[in-house]
């Protein structure tokens, strides 16, 4: 089984700034790892899949890098909305493992 | 608009058993690999179990859950199942209906609101 570690668990951070999330797995998976948001109350919601690409509702300001074991997701310019929590998620092998999650917080 | 609507959650005793449902619509179901993801209270995302659009209905199952729950679609009826049994109290968690993106992909791009299964005496 493939172990996704996700950090830091929390990211306090202020509207208008950067927020970098980290994602790293027990073994390579390619490219094959997606970016999920869950606010409080909702079910998640997919931002990025294949590492990079981001799906049509997702805006600009997020980005996803990395390949590999190491990943990333960045949020250029925080907005009130971001502040929820952010899961990454292998999808190269079964079974499908999710990371812990990182929440991120209003500073 | 994409729709997957679970029901069937419930308290249950451990032990027992309990059948989850997802409607889908909105889209062909039939042309698209499904799956379960659960979350315990609190807690964060655990894939639970998925299954290929394939002719044979391919399934995969979490080690957790292997042997005792059972996932399955029905294609004229637009509907997803999960058949759970021997259910433990770990078991208890939001049970999410999540639609795979592609038969050759893992990630989900479309998620249900949940249905809350709670496992207690």
């Amino acid at each position: 089984e493939i172990v996704m570690t996700q950090s830091p668990a929390t990211l306090s951070v202020s509207p208008g700034e950067r927020a970098t999330l980290s994602c790293r797995a027990s073994q390579s998976v390619s490219s094959d790892l997606a970016w999920y948001q869950q606010r409080p109350g909702q079910p998640p919601s997919l931002l990025i899949y294949d590492a990079s690409t981001r799906t049509a509702g997702t805006p600009v300001r997020f980005s996803g890098s990395g390949s590999g074991t190491e990943f990333t997701l960045t949020i250029s310019s925080l907005q009130s909305e971001d502040f929820a929590v952010y899961y990454c998620q292998q999808y190269e092998s079964w079974p499908l493992t999710f990371g812990g999650g990182t929440k991120v917080e209003i500073k | 608009e994409v729709q997957l609507l679970e029901s069937g959650g419930g308290l249950v005793q451990p032990g027992g058993s309990l059948r989850l449902s997802c409607a889908a619509s909105g889209f062909t179901f039939s042309n698209y690999a499904m799956g379960w993801v659960r979350q315990a209270p609190g807690k964060g995302l655990e894939w639970v179990s998925a299954i290929d659009n394939d002719v044979g209905s391919t399934t995969f199952y979490a080690d957790s859950v292997g042997g005792r729950f059972t996932i399955s679609r029905d294609n004229s009826e637009n509907t997803l199942s999960l058949q759970m049994s021997s259910l433990r109290a770990e078991d208890t968690a939001i049970y999410y209906c999540a639609r795979r993106r592609g038969r050759n992909y893992g990630d989900f791009d479309y998620w249900g609101q949940g249905t809350l299964v709670t496992v207690s005496s």
